[in-house]
């Protein structure tokens, strides 16, 4: 079956660093990405990782180990702006064996508190 | 255009009644999805179109979702006999292709069933 498990809800600091967790257990792996959804917004794009190891872009930085079906989110200097839902999906195998299936995690909220 | 467009923004209908909801996804995008988020979940899978390709319908609940989508343009996401568990925010997303390692998310339909 298909599982992606995240943290239901985080606090953290402003200007502190945060690290959001994901595991997943899928039938395939093509990839995984992380969303952030401000309340009532659509999600937006922030990483995505394919191979093992640790993407950098700016203050976000997320991490992926295929072998142990694990992903993290790594905030940085956390701003107020940060507070919103991190969203952890994984491209899986479709009906036709094909990857194009995106499956989320329910999400974490994550409120950064001054 | 620009980006992902959906529509309407927000919908009331009574329950019993069909809606048709609307997506627009990004010019050249050859991949589209369909999401369900109720209040306070995660992303629910529910329809992929890739290119001519049969579409992916695995994610859709009942027999009253249908999905069409006319070549590598428009999408529209129908629910016949609507009740009130269908309630929720309908999201679109569209990629480049299949493989995109960027999918981008519209604003959603929100959808209240009375």
């Amino acid at each position: 079956g298909q599982n992606i498990d995240q943290p239901t809800e985080m606090t953290a600091t402003e200007g502190a660093i945060v690290q959001i967790n994901c595991t997943y257990q899928t039938s395939g792996f093509n990839g995984l990405f992380w969303y952030q959804q401000h309340a009532g917004e659509a999600p937006t794009f922030l990483s995505y990782n394919v191979l093992d190891g640790l993407e950098e872009k700016g203050r976000f930085s997320s991490f992926l180990s295929r072998s142990k079906g694990y992903s993290y989110l790594l905030l940085k200097e956390l701003q107020m702006k940060d507070s919103a839902s991190y969203l952890c999906a994984v491209r899986d195998r479709g009906f036709s064996g094909g990857y194009n299936k995106l499956i989320f995690g329910a999400g974490t909220r994550l409120a950064v508190h001054p | 255009g620009a980006g992902v467009s959906q529509s309407p923004s927000n919908k009331v209908t009574e329950k019993g009644k069909d809606v048709e909801l609307r997506c627009d996804p990004i010019s050249g995008h050859t991949a589209l999805y369909w999401y369900r988020q109720r209040l306070g979940q995660g992303l629910e899978f529910l329809i992929y179109f890739q290119g001519n390709s049969a579409p992916d319908k695995s994610g859709l609940p009942s027999d009253r979702f249908s999905a069409e989508r006319t070549g590598e343009s428009v999408s529209t996401l129908t629910i016949q006999r609507t009740q009130q568990e269908d309630s929720a925010v309908y999201l679109c997303a569209s990629s480049l292709t299949w493989a995109g390692n960027t999918i981008y998310f519209g604003e959603g339909s929100w959808l209240t069933v009375v």
